[in-house]
């Protein structure tokens, strides 16, 4: 059971830099979400999506793109990257009503 | 908004009970959930309640009080793999039924000695 997939595993960019980090489930799930997780602050909503061509922001989506073409993807794109985006990266599924779900996560550095 | 606040660390030694609370403010409530999060590793869902009441599923059990605002996870027994972090996380009413979003709080790191 694959479950959510996230790649690369790790990462390190250059400042300015664009890159998308890679999310897919094999759940038939609704509902992705991205979140970042920094030290003492917990996991932060980046972007979230409800179903295939739908997405919302969260706490913190500055810097950040995303889109849903297909229930399965849910990619997340740094547009130009900058050292605060340095973090550990986690998407999440779920279904309705349910228990979200997440990936391994992407440690990302930006230097 | 979520404001989603539980202590930052806890300590306990083997075969103890500890309690982990959890308090939160919501501008709509869906939902309330604790996950373990083990260095390193991804968080993995422990238990979810959404009504008032005590929800028991081993050595872990989760209490609710809606009218408070309040959680807490409770750990029978503790063994030493259970030295994780432990995440509260609410859901919001958000569009539609349960299509919510999910928010963290900063997490309980929980050390267990032997």
């Amino acid at each position: 059971n694959a479950g959510v997939t996230q790649t690369p595993k790790f990462q390190v960019l250059k400042t300015g830099q664009s890159m998308t980090l890679q999310c897919a489930q094999d759940m038939n799930h609704e509902y992705m979400s991205w979140y970042r997780q920094d030290p003492g602050m917990g996991l932060r909503l980046i972007h979230y999506s409800v179903g295939a061509g739908i997405t919302d922001q969260g706490e913190v989506p500055n810097g950040y793109n995303v889109s849903r073409s297909t229930t399965e993807d849910f990619p997340l794109r740094l547009l130009s990257a900058a050292p605060s985006q340095t973090s550990v990266y986690f998407c999440a599924s779920r279904d309705r009503g349910a228990e979200a779900f997440f990936g391994q996560g992407t440690r990302l550095t930006v230097v | 908004g979520q404001n989603i606040d539980q202590p930052t660390e806890m300590t306990a030694t083997e075969g103890a009970i500890v309690q982990i609370n959890c308090t939160y403010q919501t501008s709509g409530f869906n939902g309330l959930f604790w996950y373990q999060q083990h260095a390193g590793e991804a968080p993995t869902f422990l238990s979810y309640n959404v009504l008032d009441g005590l929800e028991e599923k081993g050595r872990f059990s989760s209490f609710l009080s809606r009218s408070k605002g309040y959680s807490y996870l409770l750990l029978k027994e503790l063994q030493m793999k259970d030295s994780a972090s432990y995440l509260c996380a609410v859901r919001d009413s958000g569009r539609g039924s349960t299509l919510g979003r999910l928010y963290f709080g900063r997490g309980t790191q929980l050390t267990v000695w032997p």
